[in-house]
């Protein structure tokens, strides 16, 4: 089976750091996504890990551990535009996206 | 046009109708799918399409039917709605299984079945 968990909910403060957990099990694993999605809107691409490490893109960063199925999504220097929901993704093998796995998203609330 | 384009925006649709969502892309990607999003269960696969003349079932496909004639257009249809069916569609597109990026979503439709 696959499985994605990610807390519902977190809140921080305007200019702190937050940091996001991904736990997954998957039967294959071909890379992992973060996306941001605001209230109302689509998601859009944050993040791409397919090797263990970090990735740094800006102020946000995404780290992956293969080994432990595990991830986060690190926000540095928070905005209240930060306020959105953050979805973890795993691929897993097979042809283009179909085994796309999507977590339940975490509600992440900024406050001034 | 600019990347995907989803109609219609919402929509409020009695049971027992028939009801076709669009979804369109320009930027000539191989592969679509369909999504469902609803509260605490997150984005659910309904159905896809690797390339232009076949598709596949998704995690949640019953209810749902889809076509690909082309490499643009991925209408999915719900033969007669039901309550359940009520949910934000999202549409999206990608390239290539390596690809680093993932998917492109369409803006959403917001269905609610009355």
């Amino acid at each position: 089976g696959q499985n994605i968990d990610q807390p519902t909910e977190m809140t921080a403060t305007e200019g702190a750091i937050v940091q996001i957990n991904c736990t997954y099990q998957t039967s294959g694993f071909n890379g992992l996504f973060w996306y941001q999605q605001h209230a109302g809107e689509a998601p859009t691409f944050l993040s791409y890990n397919v090797l263990d490490g970090l990735e740094e893109k800006g102020r946000f960063s995404s780290f992956l551990s293969r080994s432990k199925g595990y991830s986060y999504l690190l926000l540095k220097e928070l905005q209240m535009k930060d306020s959105a929901s953050y979805l973890c993704a795993v691929r897993g093998p097979g042809n283009y996206g179909q085994n796309f796995v999507f977590g339940p998203g975490t509600r992440l609330s900024v406050l001034p | 046009i600019a990347g995907i384009t989803q109609a219609p925006t919402s929509q409020i649709l009695a049971a027992g109708r028939r009801m076709t969502l669009r979804c369109t892309q320009d930027m000539r990607h191989n592969a679509m799918y369909w999504y469902r999003q609803d509260l605490g269960l997150g984005l659910r696969l309904i159905h896809y399409s690797n390339t232009a003349g076949t598709t596949g079932k998704g995690e949640v496909p019953d209810g749902y039917s889809v076509s690909r004639a082309n490499t643009d257009d991925f209408p999915l249809t719900l033969a007669s709605a039901v309550p359940s069916q009520t949910s934000v569609y999202f549409c999206a597109s990608s390239d290539r299984a390596g690809d680093s990026y993932g998917y492109t979503f369409g803006s959403g439709t917001r269905l609610t079945v009355v």
